[in-house]
């Protein structure tokens, strides 16, 4: 059962540009959060997807910041018009259940020159 | 919301010797308490959990506490060996503004970052 899958695994952007990270899921798991991880810091809550479906999104910026989850294929969260603020680690995890265990991605390391 | 302190930031053992992390959660309704490890560059490995309905929990030896009454929980680990060096963070799962009120947001502390000198 492969783990939690996110690519690309490191991706380089100037500003002005968009970014787009991709999460694949473990299989049978239909939660998704995402969450952003600054240097020298711990995680912080993005948003809380299910298929089709954003539950919560209240960890996102309301601008620029978009995720989804679309019945066929990963989720994806996409960064437009990016700011050298925006560099971070992004981990995308899921669960079986909701209340259940988070097993999180390797992560996209997101550079803005 | 939630809010999660985490001490301390740093801490430095001799192998063989015990490392204890304590950290706080605010929110009484957060029930579930897991203990991630992150090596440098790495995703973040779940090695222990807790949840409200249990005071301690041991794997080998690794082993959490919780005390509900005072809103904290700690990570013990015996033993330590010089693999057992990156950063831990703790968390608490509490309710999020979606699905019905139900626990699944995940706050993290800030981290400690244990060095085990051979």
């Amino acid at each position: 059962n492969a783990g939690v899958m996110q690519n690309p695994r490191h991706l380089v952007r100037r500003r002005g540009q968009e970014a787009r990270l991709r999460c694949s899921p473990m299989k049978g798991h239909s939660h998704v959060y995402w969450y952003r991880q600054l240097p020298e810091e711990g995680l912080k809550f993005m948003v809380y997807l299910q298929k089709e479906n954003i539950i919560d999104e209240s960890g996102m910026p309301k601008e620029r910041f978009s995720a989804e989850f679309p019945k066929e294929g990963p989720s994806i969260l996409r960064i437009q018009q990016v700011v050298r603020g925006d560099s971070a680690a992004y981990f995308c995890a899921s669960s079986p259940t909701l209340e259940d265990t988070q097993y999180f991605g390797p992560g996209t390391r997101l550079t803005v020159l | 919301g939630e809010n999660v302190e985490q001490h301390p930031s740093t801490l430095s053992v001799q192998e063989g010797d015990s490392a204890v992390i304590k950290c706080t959660y605010s929110d009484s309704a957060s029930n579930y308490f897991p203990w991630y490890k992150q090596e440098l560059g790495k995703r973040p490995q779940l090695i222990i959990d807790i949840r409200s309905n249990v005071g301690e929990k041991k794997d080998q030896r690794i082993a959490v506490t919780l005390n509900k009454t005072a809103k904290h929980f700690s990570l013990h680990i015996t033993e330590t060996q010089p693999e057992d060096s990156a950063v831990y963070f703790c968390a608490a799962i509490s309710r999020g503004g979606g699905s019905g009120g139900s626990n699944y947001k995940l706050t993290f502390g800030k981290g400690t970052l244990l060095t085990v000198n051979p």
